[in-house]
């Protein structure tokens, strides 16, 4: 099946500072998505971004499909940024799932 | 709102005592799925469902049961619970297949 692999494992972060999770994928996908656990353990969907570049305040993603890679920025980051940070691909009707990026801002 | 709804959140139960876990959805949504985290094993989906009365395991379907009688409904269904199943479950939705999933606020599941 189809391996992704996010980096770095954790992250900690001081209030304001900017940073860039990264994920990698095995194979060509339709679809790769985005989420934020936070603290509670609730799956927040951040972006759908199966290629090129969005944003939504200060998160924005970008996919480079054909180099099987993905990008999520988080500028000027808060506290309630902390969680971990997942993508997911679509593979044979389901969403694989990397390992996570863990992130703590400290205030 | 457009929501996924799980019920319980938490719920402690013991070995072998039938339990099942609901999930509805409002956003008229195709595509229904059942994911459960563990440490260290991350996200693995249980079974998925593409339609009404259109189900299929996943990557770790032994020990659950699954029906979607209706397009909002999508139950988990834990006939014998046993320990190993003692983990976060998580329901959610998407319009089609490849698109967007929407999840619910999981359910902690603890079988003693």
């Amino acid at each position: 099946g189809i391996q992704v692999e996010q980096s770095p494992p954790d992250l900690i972060l001081q209030e304001g500072a900017n940073s860039t999770l990264r994920c990698n994928f095995s194979d060509s996908v339709n679809n790769l998505q985005w989420f934020h656990q936070n603290p509670w353990g609730q799956l927040i969907n951040l972006f759908y971004i199966p290629s090129g570049t969005k944003q939504n305040g200060r998160l924005s993603a970008t996919t480079v499909a054909t180099e099987r890679y993905s990008l999520l920025y988080i500028s000027s980051s808060q506290t309630t940024d902390s969680g971990v940070y997942f993508c997911a691909v679509l593979n044979d009707y389901k969403l694989s799932f990397g390992a996570g990026t863990t992130v703590t801002v400290r205030a | 709102e457009a929501q996924v709804t799980q019920n319980p959140r938490y719920l402690i139960t013991v070995t072998g005592k039938k339990l099942t876990v609901t999930c509805s959805q409002n956003m008229n949504h195709e595509y229904m799925s059942w994911y459960r985290q563990d440490p260290g094993l991350g996200l693995r989906q249980i079974y998925y469902s593409m339609n009404v009365e259109v189900t299929d395991k996943g990557d770790v379907p032994e020990g659950y049961k699954v029906s979607r009688k209706e397009k909002r409904n999508f139950p988990l269904i834990l006939e014998s619970p046993s320990p190993n199943q003692t983990s976060l479950y998580f329901c959610a939705s998407s319009l089609m297949v490849g698109f967007g999933y929407t999840f619910g606020s999981g359910t902690r599941l603890t079988v003693v």
